[in-house]
């Protein structure tokens, strides 16, 4: 079943660590999709990809980073954690005329 | 700038009663438009797209409308249960296929 798959769900981790939030999709779309999502809050776009080696920052300011070398992989990495950036994170993919697909979400808790 | 504008923000119903739920945007040249429900702590589950040519979608008790030229959507939801109980998302793709989400109407459905 084609779907769209975030690790990890939840992650506690502190001050000044490095991390990568991975999201990986089957449905061969091209257009991939980062947003953040603090509790109660709208969803903010981050970060997008049209396709291998595109990547373009969001209407939200974010100091992650994205990488898309593989078509089905589009992975978030934080190079130096801070509790501000504790937040739900949403990975998502598209092709015109099929909608979004999202994945359940990575939970990211910096102390 | 598209604006996307959810009413209510806040709606609770007795299991059985029918509800409509609203979205407005401010720019009728959307592409489609997508409903989704969100539970908490969790990710975006599909519910309906409608695309720019459609006028309105079906799939079991749920039912989507779409009047580009009035800038409006409605989801309808018929015999509400109590596990329809979730924030459901309104949202619209700009030229380029970005969603535009709006604030969400949280929804509980009261056995």
């Amino acid at each position: 079943e084609a779907d769209i798959y975030q690790t990890p769900r939840y992650l506690v981790i502190g001050t000044g660590k490095k991390i990568t939030l991975e999201c990986s999709q089957t449905m061969g779309h091209d257009k991939m999709y980062w947003y953040q999502q603090d509790p109660g809050m709208e969803l903010h776009l981050i970060h997008y990809s049209y396709g291998v080696n595109s990547t373009e920052k969001g209407d939200l300011s974010s100091e992650s980073t994205v990488s898309r070398i593989r078509t089905e992989h589009f992975p978030l990495t934080l190079e130096s954690a801070r509790p501000s950036h504790t937040s739900q994170y949403l990975c998502a993919s598209s092709e015109y005329g099929d909608g979004y697909t999202f994945g359940s979400g990575t939970r990211l808790t910096v102390v | 700038k598209q604006e996307v504008t959810q009413i209510p923000a806040a709606l609770s119903v007795p299991e059985g009663e029918n509800l409509v739920l609203n979205c407005s945007f401010t720019d009728s040249a959307i592409y489609n438009l997508q409903w989704f429900r969100q539970d908490p702590g969790k990710g975006l589950t599909s519910l309906l797209l409608i695309q720019s040519s459609q006028r309105e979608q079906t799939s079991g008790r749920l039912n989507a409308s779409l009047d580009k030229s009035s800038g409006r959507s409605t989801l309808y939801i018929a015999a509400s249960q109590p596990g329809d109980s979730a924030t459901y998302l309104c949202a619209v793709y700009n030229q380029g296929g970005k969603l535009i989400f709006g604030q969400g109407t949280e929804l509980s459905v009261k056995p």
